[in-house]
């Protein structure tokens, strides 16, 4: 298995809403990210775990909370979002967080903020 | 902080003409580069990576990708564009604290 799977495809919710965005991979590998990316923009880090453990914040907002459960599964949860936070959402991962390592990435989760 | 730079947010070829999409670096030291490519709708699929030493990468599809130190650049080539190639492209960086940064992207539009 050489896929990140992310759930779910697209999410429409309202401002007071709570959601989660699922992220799944099965290839073993150690870290794990989420990307924001706008449309016409680049992808942008948000989040790394490594070994299960947050590394890295990229000063993102406490309405995301990520979460990373177990070695295969990342979750980043959603509360009080606002339009401005609607984007794709990409999942990424590789074996570990190291230099010459790139990433695979998930379809994304196109959220609507409504 | 170590950055790359994508010259041309649009590039348009006919079908079967040579592909070139630019990209330079600013790192002074040897950096780990990437080229990844989304279409539409999609995440992104990594299309080859720099290993220290080479100059000439390899990837899938056709691309390749040249590292000029002298001109800090890893430019992305396809000797040949097929329809299918129309997508957008993104150079990235593996930055200090093994980041992936990427460039702001190419579109590159195929016409028959």
């Amino acid at each position: 298995d050489t896929e990140v799977t992310q759930t779910p495809k697209h999410l429409v919710m309202g401002m007071t809403n709570k959601k989660s965005l699922k992220c799944e991979q099965h290839m073993g590998h150690r870290a794990m990210y989420w990307y924001k990316q706008k449309a016409k923009k680049p992808p942008e880090l948000m989040f790394v775990y490594s070994y299960e453990k947050l590394s890295i914040n990229e000063s993102v907002p406490s309405r995301f909370s990520p979460e990373c459960p177990n070695s295969s599964l990342l979750n980043l949860h959603l509360h009080a979002l606002q339009p401005e936070d609607s984007a794709l959402y990409l999942c990424a991962s590789s074996p570990l967080q190291g230099i010459n390592y790139g990433y695979t990435f998930g379809s994304g989760t196109r959220l609507t903020v409504v | 902080a170590q950055s790359v730079t994508q010259l041309g947010s649009h590039v348009s070829v006919s079908e079967g003409a040579l592909v070139l999409l630019r990209c330079n670096y600013s790192s002074s030291v040897p950096p780990y580069l990437f080229w990844y490519v989304q279409y539409p709708n999609q995440g992104l699929q990594l299309l080859l990576k720099y290993t220290t030493g080479a100059t000439l990468v390899k990837g899938i599809n056709g691309f390749e990708a040249e590292f000029k130190k002298s001109e800090t650049s890893f430019h992305l080539t396809k000797p040949s564009a097929h329809m299918s190639d129309a997508a957008e492209y993104f150079c990235a960086v593996k930055d200090g604290y093994n980041k992936l940064i990427f460039g702001a992207g190419t579109r590159l539009a195929v016409h028959p």
